[in-house]
């Protein structure tokens, strides 16, 4: 079973600032928050991966809280282009290779 | 454009045919995986293979064979499939060492008639 929640969907406009939430709340001490993105007849793309606090790249930031039970995916100024599923999973960094459990994922539109 | 390659993009078979996928990399990935997805639904894990070993297999049903004959590539034996099986099937690799993130192909899409 998936170990996180997020909304099944959302609906943007070209250049608002869009933010998904994502409810972890049995986070494990090793698990890093990973966010992949999937193009529709694409394979999921890797976007970001924290452990605490934020992290910034040139695709979107990342915000943890202290307690880590929740997360949340920023994208600035979104364009129709990030139309897409964006699936946050738990990632236990013990282990070399990684099984992925991906969620429902959050499908966003961006509309003009 | 990826960095995995996954051949081919489309495959239309019957219940009683045998046809393969094949999915490439160089970049030196140690580990990779297939997943299935169908549609509308998140990817599900069904093989991983790490050193060319086999180290997991999600309860896969044996009329899906995979093999890794050498580090760079990964295949998937289709054999007496069923309806239900058609899906897009995704190869995926990354690194050993811990935190690397998957990369994923873009899929075979799957039907069986």
């Amino acid at each position: 079973l998936a170990k996180t929640t997020q909304p099944i969907s959302m609906d943007s406009y070209e250049g608002q600032e869009v933010n998904i939430t994502c409810s972890h709340n049995n986070i494990a001490t090793n698990d890093y928050i990973t966010w992949y993105q999937q193009f529709p007849s694409q394979g999921p793309r890797f976007i970001i991966q924290g452990y605490k606090t934020k992290v910034t790249n040139e695709v979107a930031s990342l915000f943890i809280p202290a307690d880590r039970k929740s997360s949340t995916l920023s994208l600035p100024r979104v364009s129709l282009s990030d139309t897409a599923v964006y699936y946050c999973l738990l990632i236990n960094l013990n282990t070399g290779f990684q099984k992925l459990v991906f969620g429902t994922g959050t499908r966003l539109l961006v509309s003009p | 454009d990826t960095e995995v390659t996954q051949t081919p993009k489309h495959l239309v078979m019957g219940m009683t045919n045998k046809k393969s996928l094949k999915c490439e990399q160089h970049m030196g990935h140690r580990a990779m995986y297939w997943y299935k997805q169908k549609a509308k639904k998140p990817p599900e894990l069904m093989f991983v293979y790490s050193y060319e070993k086999l180290s997991i297999n999600e309860s896969v049903p044996s009329r899906f064979s995979p093999e890794c004959p050498n580090s760079s590539l990964l295949n998937l034996h289709l054999h007496a499939l069923q309806p239900e099986d058609s899906a897009l099937y995704l190869c995926a690799s990354s690194q050993e060492e811990q935190g690397q993130p998957q990369h994923f192909g873009d899929g075979t899409r799957l039907s069986i008639l």
